[in-house]
């Protein structure tokens, strides 16, 4: 049972341009909600992260938007360079400090 | 910020001997530790939550006694995987929760390959 749901599995995108990675989820325990960039060969490294009574968020080029009623999030990858391409994971956490991870987005940055 | 160290970041070992991973935590002290394997090209999951202190917990499905957990101290928790075999072969990566405003944080990972 997935808990999170992560959209597209992966994306190319040209140099500039905009990445957009969605997410949705169930349990409305979540309080939560944590974007990481995963390089190969690496551990995940936070980039941004959101709780519930907040709508967006931004950090550079990163933003995420909360849709809480919707149950959904997204990442906004502005101004997408090469050294972007990674692979991109959602996350929601619940009591118990747990991580619920979505099944990641692969992106590649085309210069 | 918070930094947790893993080792090894890479390691091949033969099919029947075990191996074990090390996290620690450098700077601060982790009371819980979170173990996750990632297959290639897939997402992270939750294998085992380690406490210090205490027997750790097991996600369903895992194997309790083919993944040994130990949390010797608040700065050290260790994954040894029993009796390998290559369907072991997989990256492991712990994390601790956050201890402040910072969120969780995750080692490098360890590659492990069961030949």
């Amino acid at each position: 049972q997935q808990q999170v749901k992560q959209s597209p599995q992966s994306l190319i995108v040209q140099k500039g341009g905009i990445s957009i990675i969605n997410c949705a989820y169930e349990n409305t325990a979540f309080d939560y909600f944590p974007w990481y960039q995963q390089f190969p060969g690496k551990g995940p490294a936070l980039l941004i992260a959101i709780r519930p009574d907040v709508s967006e968020k931004k950090e550079g080029r990163f933003t995420i938007s909360f849709n809480k009623s919707a149950k959904q999030f997204s990442l906004h990858i502005m101004d997408s360079q090469p050294g972007d391409s990674a692979t991109y994971f959602c996350a929601a956490k619940a009591a118990g400090n747990k991580l619920t991870f979505g099944g990641g987005t692969r992106v590649l940055v085309k210069p | 910020g918070a930094v947790v160290s893993q080792h090894p970041s890479r390691v091949i070992c033969k099919s029947g001997t075990s191996v074990k991973i090390e996290c620690r935590s450098l700077d601060f002290q982790a009371t819980t530790m979170f173990w996750y394997r990632q297959f290639p090209k897939q997402s992270l999951m939750l294998m085992a939550t380690s406490n210090e202190g205490s027997k750790a917990t097991y996600e369903q499905g895992v194997e309790k006694d083919k993944f040994l957990i130990n949390h010797a101290s608040l700065t050290l928790s260790t994954l040894t995987v029993t009796s390998a075999h290559p369907e072991d072969s997989s990256f492991y990566i712990c994390s601790a929760p956050p201890s402040g405003p910072g969120g969780y944080t995750f080692g490098s990972g360890t590659r492990l390959t069961v030949v």
